[in-house]
């Protein structure tokens, strides 16, 4: 079956560039996306990329999508201690109607 | 444009008891989606809606029932509520292949 797997922390400096990583396992993946989970809100989209992309950009945030090997990666450049949060990493599948299968996250904790 | 809203925040339930949580989306969206987040679990698929009157089962969707009687909105209710069932539970809505959260409902069954 369907498969998002990810660290679940991940530790850096202020100012310091953060990666990322996430691995999937259906190959017919169409879409895939990443979120970031403030403490005690709901999920808000930070970016997607479409599954015939390698790289998408977009300002601090850079996506990289290795479909050979099934690996995502958001790396956010100069990283604030406001970018401290859970990302999750998802993809949706082609027929699946919309649905989204999630990551268990990873917790970005950026030290000042 | 409030976007997603979810009622109630924080509710306690007793074991067995019932309760109906709702979701509200003003962006005339088809699509709504119900997930329940558990510590170190992501986020897992209850049941979804691809339209007013229609609605599928997701991934786990044992002991929630849903309806959605307007395109508006999408209630998840638990019929006789299990300590199993404590987490925050999260609606979304889409119209193609972007879906916006909302807030969240933290449920608590004793």
């Amino acid at each position: 079956g369907e498969d998002v797997e990810q660290s679940l922390f991940l530790s850096v400096r202020e100012g310091d560039s953060s990666v990322i990583n996430c691995t999937y396992t259906d190959s017919s993946s169409t879409y895939l996306y990443w979120y970031k989970q403030e403490p005690g809100a709901g999920l808000q989209l930070l970016t997607y990329i479409f599954s015939n992309m390698d790289m998408k950009q977009d300002q601090r945030l850079t996506v990289l999508l290795n479909k050979k090997d099934k690996h995502l990666s958001l790396r956010i450049a100069d990283t604030q201690t406001g970018d401290s949060a859970i990302y999750f990493c998802a993809e949706s599948i082609r027929g699946s109607q919309g649905n989204l299968i999630f990551g268990k996250g990873t917790k970005l904790s950026v030290k000042p | 444009n409030a976007g997603v809203t979810q009622t109630p925040k924080f509710r306690v339930l007793k074991t067995g008891q019932s309760m109906t949580l709702l979701c509200a989306q003003d962006m005339n969206h088809e699509y709504m989606y119900w997930y329940r987040q558990d510590p170190g679990m992501g986020l897992r698929l209850i049941h979804y809606s691809v339209g007013e009157g229609t609605t599928a089962k997701g991934e786990v969707p044992d002991g929630y029932n849903v309806s959605r009687l307007k395109k508006q909105n999408f209630l998840l209710g638990l019929e006789s509520a299990a300590p199993s069932q404590t987490s925050v539970y999260f609606c979304a809505s889409s119209y193609t292949f972007e879906q916006y959260f909302g807030p969240g409902t933290r449920l608590t069954v004793t």
